[in-house]
């Protein structure tokens, strides 16, 4: 069964710094994409940033509110994701999810699975 | 970056009614990567559909996608209580990925 189960959140002062972790589960983790996704209260979805397998690079890709404050990266031995935030600002109070797609072959989807999501709260 | 527009902000409708949903992006979506998700309070989203027609394991056949390009409609052919809840359509051909501000369907 595929699990992915994030940690670290909690109330961080603006400016301050948090690392949030997600440890997956019930699939081969370093073979997968993985994504981070969060959700202000009361509002809608927004993507974070991904991360590539390290077979397809390794990099990383971020939405632009959060490029050059937030670091995607990842442990493939302790089949963890990590989310290294930044300079927090209010506006980046959310709960933060981090979600993996798997595939069985190209074009056909085997699952999209979600974590349960920590919140992070940015006020002094 | 591109700005998908989702359409309309709230769809009111009884149990039994088909709904209609869409998602119109500010320049074409590389290969249709869109996806379809439904998110119900205090839940992770649920993906229903992705590659903007084909449906995710276990969705029921009431849910269909369609469209190409810019535009794409997400259809409820006959809403279930369990349906009512916010659809968000999310490109995924081109990074930055974006996702739609969303669409509440809730009960008439």
């Amino acid at each position: 069964e595929v699990q992915l189960v994030e940690s670290g959140g909690g109330l961080v002062k603006p400016g301050g710094s948090l690392r949030l972790s997600c440890e997956a589960s019930g699939f081969t983790f370093s073979y997968t994409w993985m994504t981070w996704v969060r959700q202000a209260p009361g509002k809608g979805l927004e993507w974070v940033g991904r991360i590539k397998s390290k077979t397809d690079g390794g990099t990383t890709d971020y939405a632009p509110p959060v490029k050059g404050r937030f670091a995607i990266s990842r442990d493939d031995s302790k089949n963890t994701l990590f989310l290294q935030m930044e300079g927090l600002k209010t506006e980046d109070t959310a709960i933060y999810y981090c979600k993996t797609r798997l595939w069985y072959a190209p074009g056909s989807l085997s699952g999209d699975y979600w974590g349960q999501g920590t919140l992070v709260t940015v006020s002094s | 970056e591109i700005v998908l527009t989702q359409s309309p902000g709230t769809l009111s409708l009884s149990p039994g009614e088909r709904a209609t949903l869409s998602c119109r992006a500010s320049q074409s979506v590389s290969g249709s990567y869109l996806d379809w998700y439904q998110q119900r309070p205090g839940q992770a989203p649920r993906l229903l559909i992705y590659s903007a027609s084909s449906r995710a394991t276990g969705i029921p056949d009431r849910f269909s996608g369609s469209g190409s390009g810019r535009d794409f409609t997400l259809t409820i052919s006959r809403l279930e209580p369990e349906d009512f809840a916010v659809y968000y359509c999310q490109q995924y051909g081109d990074s930055p990925l974006t996702f739609g501000q969303g669409t509440k369907v809730e009960i008439k």
